[in-house]
This record gives C-alpha cells, structure tokens and sequence, in this order.
C-alpha cells in the first residue's frame, strides 16, 4: 500500500523560497502523477502542479511562474518550490497521487510566511 | 479554468438523516468528479472516484451520482462521524479544481 510521508521548512520570510519534499513507499511512480495541493488556514483546497513518472510537469496558471515540481525516483520523492513567498502563500501544503483522483494523500505540513 | 459550485455551504444535519451534497461544473465535465471528507486537522480522504464508484473501505451510506455539469454526494443515513466539510474535485481539464467545500454539522 502506497504511503506519502512529506517534510520542509515550516516558517519562511516574505521572499524566501518554500521547498517541501514528499516520500514515497510501497509503490511505482509509473503511470501516476504527484501532485501538491494547499489549503490557507480556514479555506477551501486548491491544486498547485504535478509531475509524472517521465519529469512532465503541470502547473496552476495561478502560480505557474513562481513553481517548480520535480522528481527523484532515485530517493522515492518528489518535490515543490515556490519562490517569492509572501504571507497569502500561508497554508498547509499536501502531496498526493493522482490517477485523476487523488489517492492517498500525505498528512499535510503548515508553512507560515511571516516576517 | 473549470469552476466547480457546491450547495449549501454549510447544513446542521441530525443522525439518520438523508443528507444530499451538490457539486456543480461551469463546463461539461463527463465523469471525472471525485468526492473527498475532511475531518478538522486531517488530510482529505477518497470517498468516490468518477462521480458514482465508491472507494475501497468506503461505509456504503456514502453513493455519488451525476455527469457532466450536475454531481450529487448522497449519504444514506447520517452518522455522528460523517461531521466534516465535502469537495467535490475534477480532474478532466487542466488545472485540477475543487469545490468550495460543504460544511456538515451534527445537531
């Protein structure tokens, strides 16, 4: 049974770059993408990008000139940076699987920007 | 970007109630409408993949309908765990969005 455990950096200064690091155990990365979804604290969920197996990306327009998802199938990981944070990337931050739903998912990590 | 609309926002519900959850597309989304719990401090969880197939492990109470632009959440007869807020999520055109989300309280 696929597992996702995530880590990273959980308080950031405005402009600092946000870096999150998710880990995956008991399954291939073929034919699925990882995904990274956010929630600000109170609010609704909202997708930032994925990456599949063979490197291909895809980004929120939203956020697409500040993100960059990429993959170590080398380590069983995939990762998130999201440059110039302000304090409207405040959030808790999720991996995922997606085989177009999304499945499981990590536990979440809280990211505060805060000067 | 594919707008998807869920109704109500939030319902006060009592156990063994009939509870139907609404999730609406701004475009046709054919099947590909999900439907995740979450629980406060908790990650979402799968309840049922293209619009009407209940996930693994999944209480049978929960059934999902719809294609698309209509979806409905239908659970059969609420219990007190089933306190949690709903989306609904498509994943046919890019990007990936999710409802607003649907607060269920239990009186």
């Amino acid at each position: 049974q696929v597992q996702l455990q995530q880590w990273g950096a959980g308080l950031l200064k405005p402009s600092d770059t946000l870096s999150l690091t998710c880990g995956v155990s008991g399954g291939s990365f073929s034919g699925y993408y990882w995904s990274w979804i956010r929630q600000p604290p109170g609010k609704g969920l909202e997708w930032i990008g994925e990456v599949n197996h063979s490197g291909s990306t895809n980004y929120n327009p939203s956020l697409k000139s500040r993100v960059s998802i990429s993959l170590d199938k080398s380590r069983n990981q995939f990762s998130l940076n999201l440059t110039s944070v302000t304090a409207a990337d405040t959030a808790v931050y999720f991996c995922a699987r997606r085989w177009n739903w999304l499945d499981p998912w990590g536990q979440g990590t809280l990211v505060t920007v805060s000067s | 970007e594919v707008v998807l609309t869920q109704s109500p926002d939030f319902q006060s519900v009592t156990p063994k109630e009939r509870v139907t959850l609404t999730c609406r597309a701004s475009q046709s989304i054919g099947i590909n409408l999900h439907w995740y719990q979450q629980k406060p401090d908790q990650s979402p969880k799968l309840l049922i993949k293209y619009a009407s197939q209940s996930f693994s492990g999944v209480p049978p109470r929960f059934s999902g309908s719809g294609s698309g632009t209509e979806f409905t959440l239908t659970i059969s007869s609420l219990e007190a765990e089933d306190a949690a807020t709903y989306y609904c999520h498509q994943s046919t055109i890019l990007p990936n969005t999710f409802g607003q989300g649907t607060k269920l309280e239990i009186k």
